[in-house]
């Protein structure tokens, strides 16, 4: 099992659509986790972060964490054609040590207009 | 505020030879960590200086090294090149020192370096 799962999609989502985008852990201590958005040949830029179990809203982005399920997951609302990029999850195992964190291999969004 | 500068941009390099990848980290952070990212395996984690210090080590061989100065600009050095070098590599700071196993705060990335070896 992998230590930080996404589906690679691609997801394709209407625009003004919301996408719903999923991340499942397997390391039940973690308690940092990240969101970046990559652009094709760019580098990954921070959107979101979350720590707490619950949801977290930063304007058309909500980050959901669920510890028990060890899953996080990032929706974005009114989904854009600039939001079509490639969207990483990133978790800190307690077990890796500090600041090594884990990286899923993305989802591919693709926004439709 | 500035971000993280990561130079050069670009790299062409033959089999064999080695490398030197630098990084600013934004002003203020004191951590810097490395990673590759390849289309095959993803990002992977390389290693990661605090204080001059290399707290963590990925799964790489030797060849890879890096370090950390006293400003908290941090280099990495690739040795004898090989094809399967070829990939982005990252520099990311961030501003704690992390504290296990409490949260840590997010990793902010550089443009990268594209290495290609030939």
């Amino acid at each position: 099992q992998k230590e930080v799962e996404q589906n690679s999609g691609p997801l394709s989502v209407p625009e003004g659509a919301i996408a719903s985008l999923n991340c499942t852990y397997s390391d039940r201590g973690s308690q940092s986790f990240f969101w970046y958005r990559q652009y094709s040949g760019k580098s990954p830029e921070l959107i979101m972060f979350i720590y707490s179990n619950g949801d977290k809203e930063d304007g058309r982005f909500t980050a959901q964490l669920n510890k028990a399920s060890q899953y996080v997951s990032l929706l974005i609302r009114d989904s854009q054609p600039s939001d079509s990029a490639t969207y990483l999850c990133a978790v800190n195992p307690p077990t890796s040590g500090t600041y090594k964190y884990i990286f899923g291999t993305g989802t591919r969004l693709k926004v439709l207009a | 505020k500035a971000g993280v500068t990561q130079t050069p941009r670009y790299l062409i390099k033959t089999r064999g030879q080695q490398v030197t990848l630098s990084c600013s980290p934004i002003s203020g952070h004191r951590s810097v960590s490395w990673y590759q990212q390849t289309p095959g395996q993803g990002l992977q984690f390389l290693f990661e200086y605090f204080s001059e210090t290399q707290r963590n080590k990925g799964n790489f061989p030797g060849r890879f090294s890096g370090r950390q100065f006293s400003n908290s600009r941090s280099e990495m050095n690739v040795s004898t090149l090989e094809l399967g070098d070829s990939a982005l590599y990252l520099c990311a700071s961030s501003s704690t020192p992390g504290r296990t196993p409490g949260p840590n705060s997010p990793l902010h990335f550089g443009n990268g370096t594209r290495l290609t070896v030939t």
